[in-house]
C-alpha cells in the first residue's frame, strides 16, 4: 500500500531528446507527488511537484503527467542536456497526514552529446 | 540563505559502536525529517519532526535508532551498537510547515560500519 514504483532503473539518451520516467502508486490517500533530482554526493533536490487537482505540470523543460484514476505519474524532461545526467527520484505523500515521503527506486539518466 | 547542513559528511564506525549525526534544519522550518538512503536504494523514511508534537517514529528499522530535536532546531539521529547493514548515507531534510509539500535535503551524512 506504501509502495512507489518506479522504472526505468536506468535511462540513455542521446542531447535534445526526450527522457521519460515513470511512477506508479497505491495509495489513494497520496496527494502530493514531487520529483527529485541528485548528483552524486549530493542531497536530493526537488525538481518539480504536483497534486492531483491537475494533470499536467510543467516548469521550464521539465513537465509532470498526472493520471489518477490510473495511479500514475511520469517526469518529461524535454531537450535533455548532459548536464541533466543524475539520478531522479519519485516520491508520494499524504502531505495533509505525516508528510513523509515515500520515494521511488531511483532511475540513472545519463544524457549523451 | 543557508541550507540544511549536516555533520559529519563521513563517519567510519566499527561494529558495536555507537554513532550521533546531527542535522542543522534551514532557519524557521518547524518540520525536519530523517531519511536513509542505502547504495543503490531509493531514500527510505526513518523519523519526523513537526514542532512540539510528538514525533512519527514509524519509519526506524529497530530500536537501536533514536532521534531528538532539541529546541525545535538542531536534530541528532543516535545509533546504537553499529551493525554493517546500518552502513548507508543518512539525509535530514526540513521544510517550512507540514502539509506544505517542500522538503529540502542536505548532503547527507556517510556513515560507514567496518
Amino acid at each position: 500500500q506504501q509502495q512507489v514504483k518506479q522504472s526505468p532503473q536506468s535511462l540513455i539518451v542521446q542531447k535534445g531528446g526526450i527522457s521519460i520516467i515513470n511512477c506508479a502508486y497505491e495509495n489513494t490517500a497520496f496527494d502530493y507527488f514531487p520529483w527529485y533530482q541528485q548528483f552524486p554526493g549530493k542531497g536530493p533536490a526537488l525538481l518539480i511537484a504536483i497534486r492531483p487537482d491537475v494533470s499536467e505540470k510543467k516548469e521550464g523543460r521539465f513537465t509532470i503527467s498526472f493520471n489518477k484514476s490510473a495511479k500514475q505519474f511520469s517526469l518529461h524532461i524535454m531537450d535533455s542536456q548532459p548536464g541533466d545526467s543524475a539520478t531522479y527520484f519519485c516520491a508520494a505523500s499524504e502531505s495533509y497526514n505525516t508528510d513523509k515521503l515515500i520515494f521511488g527506486t531511483g532511475t540513472r539518466l545519463q544524457v549523451f552529446p | 540563505g543557508a541550507g540544511v547542513s549536516q555533520s559529519p559528511s563521513n563517519k567510519v564506525t566499527e561494529k558495536g559502536k555507537d554513532v550521533e549525526l546531527r542535522c542543522d534544519p534551514i532557519s524557521g522550518h518547524t518540520a525536519l525529517y530523517w531519511y536513509r538512503q542505502s547504495l543503490g536504494q531509493g531514500l527510505e523514511f526513518l523519523i519526523y519532526f513537526q514542532g512540539n508534537s510528538a514525533p512519527d517514529k514509524s519509519g526506524l528499522p529497530s530500536d537501536r535508532f533514536s532521534a531528538e530535536r532539541t529546541g525545535g532546531s538542531v536534530s541528532t539521529l543516535t545509533i546504537q551498537r553499529t551493525q554493517q547493514e546500518d552502513s548507508a548515507v543518512y539525509l535530514c531534510a526540513s521544510s517550512l510547515e507540514r502539509a506544505s509539500g517542500e522538503q529540502y535535503f542536505g548532503p547527507g551524512t556517510r556513515l560507514t560500519v567496518t
